[in-house]
């Protein structure tokens, strides 16, 4: 099955940049998508298509895919942007929807 | 603004079957412009589909569930459901229901732009 793997934590100073890895067997060749998922709460979708931004979505939330790795940036990072994020593709070749295993976003 | 909204038994015993609904407001479920899924999400763990709907009835499903699952719709009371038998411990987690765009950009979306809330099901005697 396709497994996607992302580092388990970042740790962010506010205003800073954070970026999140998402690292799966020719990823660029998918399309990637990006929640962010606060305690408590349901995930949010925050980067589509690889790098599309849904309307409500700040434009400090960028994407790229490329090789094997995707990439979501979270630029002028602030005290709200800390959650866990997922990135998620579709593989017809095994679990269809298949999900990273998350990474926390600390804001120091 | 669509709102899903999740329900259902907070507790089931195991070996007995798990059944959902998910009651969709602000928007037609028979619009035929989505597909309409289960995702589930274990305490301190990563995200899981289970399976989708299309209005039509049409169903997908993980492989690693499929034989346990069974999602429907009931376009009337604009609603879909999920049931998953034989529940064990592991099946122990919050379960989420989402909106997938059929397509957008001229191909299919395959991302999920509106969940539920989440319901916590608990397998336990």
């Amino acid at each position: 099955s396709y497994v996607l793997t992302q580092p388990p934590s970042v740790s962010v100073a506010p205003g800073k940049t954070a970026r999140i890895t998402c690292g799966g067997n020719n990823i660029g060749s998918k399309s990637v998508h990006w929640y962010q998922q606060k305690p408590g709460q349901a995930p949010v979708l925050v980067i589509y298509y690889d790098s599309d931004r849904p309307s409500g979505i700040p434009e400090r939330f960028s994407g790229s895919n490329s090789g094997n790795t995707a990439t979501l940036t979270i630029s002028r990072v602030e005290a709200g942007d800390e959650a866990d994020y997922y990135c998620q593709v579709w593989d017809s070749s095994s679990d269809p929807y298949v999900f990273g295993t998350g990474t926390k976003v600390t804001v120091l | 603004q669509v709102q899903l909204q999740e329900s259902g038994p907070g507790l089931v015993k195991p070996s007995q079957t798990l059944s959902l609904t998910c009651t969709v407001s602000g928007g037609s479920i028979s619009s035929g412009s989505y597909y309409w899924s289960w995702i589930r999400q274990p305490a301190g763990k990563g995200l899981e589909w289970i399976g989708r709907i299309y209005t039509s009835g049409s169903t997908n499903y993980n492989p690693s569930l499929k034989s346990r699952v069974t999602i429907s719709v009931d376009t009337s009371k604009n609603q879909f459901s999920l049931k998953l038998s034989s529940v064990t411990a592991a099946d122990t987690a919050v379960y989420y229901c989402a909106r997938e765009p059929t397509y957008g950009s001229g191909r299919p979306t395959y991302y999920f732009d509106y969940w539920g809330q989440g319901t916590l099901v608990t397998v336990s005697s």
